[in-house]
């Protein structure tokens, strides 16, 4: 079936860093990418999305692109918060068979200022 | 619109005791989720439903964890009898399923804490 590998966290990161997070996936057919994120005591929330290959997701300065090629779909942000502290989950949502969300592990981010 | 709803937000209870978590989910949503977070096994997708009709609940941990969608604006998780290592924040989703919204959305979730 399918599945979601993301690193390990956590990551710790100081303010105005460069963050990567990497996600493999594997998938049959042409599965759509999510990056969710929960903040402490939250439920998750979308972050960002891709549908085929080679959209680039981005919100909140975050971005991610689909590369079919490598199964990958790795988040990255050019210069993180304190705010950005939380844990993200990688997710694939496979179109074949019975339809639901796959997700990763997750993994926690946390910035200093 | 006020997203997915869960009740109760805390939940403390004995051993033995019947616990029962509840969930509205998004009007016009036709699938619903409930998953289950703790730090040994991260996220688990315990069982979902699409137009009410529970289409995989591999993820029910055992029998003693049951889940009913009556109508499309509620569903019920419950755990009879609970027992302490069910302590987990519980999260349902909704979504509405289309080839052009795939996004699922959460609730805040039920902690639960049995004792």
């Amino acid at each position: 079936g399918d599945s979601v590998t993301q690193m390990e966290g956590p990551v710790t990161l100081s303010e105005e860093a460069f963050l990567t997070i990497n996600c493999t996936y594997t998938a049959t057919g042409y599965p759509s990418l999510f990056w969710y994120v929960q903040y402490p005591g939250e439920g998750l929330q979308l972050l960002l999305k891709a549908t085929k290959a080679d959209d680039k997701g981005s919100n909140k300065g975050f971005e991610a692109t689909y590369r079919k090629e490598t199964t990958s779909f790795h988040l990255e942000k050019g210069s993180v918060q304190v705010s950005d502290s939380a844990v993200y989950f990688c997710a694939v949502w496979g179109n074949t068979g019975f339809q639901k969300l796959v997700f990763g592990t997750g993994t926690r981010l946390l910035v200093s200022p | 619109d006020a997203g997915v709803i869960q009740s109760p937000r805390h939940e403390v209870t004995e051993m033995g005791q019947e616990v029962t978590l509840r969930c509205k989910p998004i009007s016009g949503h036709n699938s619903l989720f409930w998953y289950r977070q703790t730090m040994m096994r991260g996220l688990e997708l315990l069982i979902y439903f699409n137009n009410n009709v529970p289409i995989d609940d591999s993820g029910m941990p055992e029998d003693r964890f049951s889940a009913k969608m009556p109508n499309a604006s509620f569903s019920t998780l419950k755990i009879q009898p609970s027992e302490p290592r069910d302590s987990a924040v519980y999260f349902c989703a909704s979504r509405f399923t289309s080839s052009d919204t795939d996004e699922q959305y959460f609730g805040p979730g039920t902690r639960l804490t049995v004792t």
